[in-house]
């Protein structure tokens, strides 16, 4: 069983809808939860950035952290085409660790 | 503002073929990473650094060889270049220990095909 498991997709949605973007852990250690976009042809790029559990939000993005549940959830409230991407999830059990876990990502696709 | 830069962006090479992936960060970050990212299997860490002059082995380090004689820089070698290899790597650099809690930040990666 992998330490991080994410559904690959991909997701479409039409553009303005709420999407869900999820990520199950196994490891309950981890304590700062990371989600990363990540455009074709590029590298990943940081959008979300949260410790232990909790809501955090940031213009249109929602990240939430669910421990008791192993759970963590990135919500993209009114989607635009732009937000097409590949979303990877990434885990790492304390601050100056080298160690982080990813997701394999799950591909969004949002239609105009 | 560059953050990280990973040069060349793509290359192809012939099997057997040795060659140098560069990575340079202007963030003033302890920590440095090489990693690999291929289909279904996401990012998997192949060597790390935790500061100038140190490296260690990641996950997948077989085959690879790294340094780091400058902390802005972190070099990725191939010494004997195999198909198994071809991938699409990323460079990420952190803080690191004692800095503030802050993740990883990525290059926009470099295309290698063994032919």
């Amino acid at each position: 069983q992998k330490e991080v498991e994410q559904d690959p997709g991909p997701l479409s949605v039409p553009e303005g809808a709420i999407v869900s973007l999820n990520c199950t852990y196994s490891n309950s250690a981890f304590q700062y939860f990371m989600w990363y976009r990540q455009y074709s042809r590029k590298g990943p790029e940081l959008l979300m950035y949260t410790y232990s559990s909790g809501n955090k939000e940031d213009g249109r993005f929602t990240a939430q952290v669910d421990k008791s549940s192993k759970y963590i959830s990135l919500f993209i409230r009114d989607s635009q085409p732009s937000d097409s991407a590949t979303y990877l999830c990434a885990m790492s059990e304390g601050s100056g660790t080298y160690k982080y876990i990813f997701g394999t990502g799950t591909r969004l696709k949002v239609l105009a | 503002n560059a953050g990280v830069t990973q040069t060349p962006k793509f290359r192809v090479l012939k099997t057997g073929q040795s060659m140098t992936l560069l990575c340079a960060q202007d963030m003033n970050h302890e920590y440095m990473y090489w990693y690999r990212q291929d289909p279904g299997m996401g990012l998997r860490l192949i060597h790390y650094s935790v500061g100038e002059g140190t490296t260690a082995k990641g996950e997948v380090p077989d085959g690879y060889n790294v340094s780091r004689l400058k902390k802005q820089n972190f070099l990725l070698g191939l010494e004997s270049a195999a198909p198994s290899q071809t991938s699409v790597y990323f460079c990420a650099s952190s803080p690191g220990q004692g800095r503030s809690n802050q993740p990883q930040h990525f290059g926009d990666g470099t295309r290698l095909s063994i032919l």
